[in-house]
């Protein structure tokens, strides 16, 4: 249980373009899922917490406009990267968090790599 | 963001002995989690500490809450090649509303064959 799927594994965009990546929690519904970056050899950073039916809460110093998050259902988040610049190039993560078990543990995505050319 | 402290920085160990990281921060959590990273994936949840003092084990793993609910380490018993990878501890203070796990920085592991 508490498996957690990211797509895609891998994406790369042109410069200025948008991309997607979607989180969805398969075996549980996740009322609160979470968007990480990491940087390599680095630990992660949290960008925000989205909670389903409402606004995300972003993370000091990310911006809410170039880094989109829609949590409409219990099982799916998205990202959207807004006109990314190679310096949007990064593994994103994302984790869900069971309610239903009322435990604190946070169960992740297998990533996503984004490169922008 | 603030983040815990987590020793040694990367280990370089022979197949066959024993291992232990450990987290200390200043401030107090009352929850501690372990992960382990492979290359290009997610970090996979290990164990999961809730009470002050608690030990577990999980396999040929053991974790430990410390009693001043300020530190947590983790020990691998004869370690093997798969256990290579990047283990982070992570601590939680608050479950409710608040919610928000602090990591440390990682621990990476090298198991010589």
């Amino acid at each position: 249980g508490a498996v957690v799927s990211q797509h895609p594994s891998r994406v790369i965009c042109k410069s200025g373009t948008s991309v997607k990546i979607e989180c969805r929690s398969l075996d549980f519904q996740a009322t609160t899922m979470f968007w990480y970056r990491q940087f390599p050899k680095q630990s992660l950073m949290l960008m925000a917490t989205s909670n389903e039916g409402s606004k995300a809460t972003y993370e000091q110093g990310v911006e809410k406009d170039k880094f989109l998050i829609n949590h409409a259902s219990l099982t799916l988040s998205t990202l959207t990267v807004t006109s990314a610049h190679p310096e949007d190039s990064s593994f994103y993560i994302c984790s869900a968090r069971d309610w239903d078990t009322s435990s604190y543990e946070q169960y992740f995505g297998p990533g996503t790599r984004l490169t922008v050319t | 963001g603030q983040q815990l402290n987590q020793s040694p920085q990367s280990m370089f160990i022979q197949e066959g002995e024993d291992v232990s990281m450990n987290c200390t921060s200043s401030s107090i959590f009352n929850t501690w989690l372990w992960y382990k990273q492979d290359p290009g994936e997610g970090p996979v949840l290990l164990i999961a500490l809730y009470k002050a003092g608690e030990l577990t084990s999980n396999g040929r793993l053991t974790a430990q809450f410390g009693i001043t609910r300020k530190d947590s380490f983790l020990n691998i018993s004869a370690s093997i090649p798969s256990d290579v990878g990047i283990y982070f501890c992570a601590g939680l203070r608050d479950g409710g509303s608040n919610y928000k796990l602090t990591f440390g920085k990682g621990t990476l592991l090298t198991v010589n064959p």
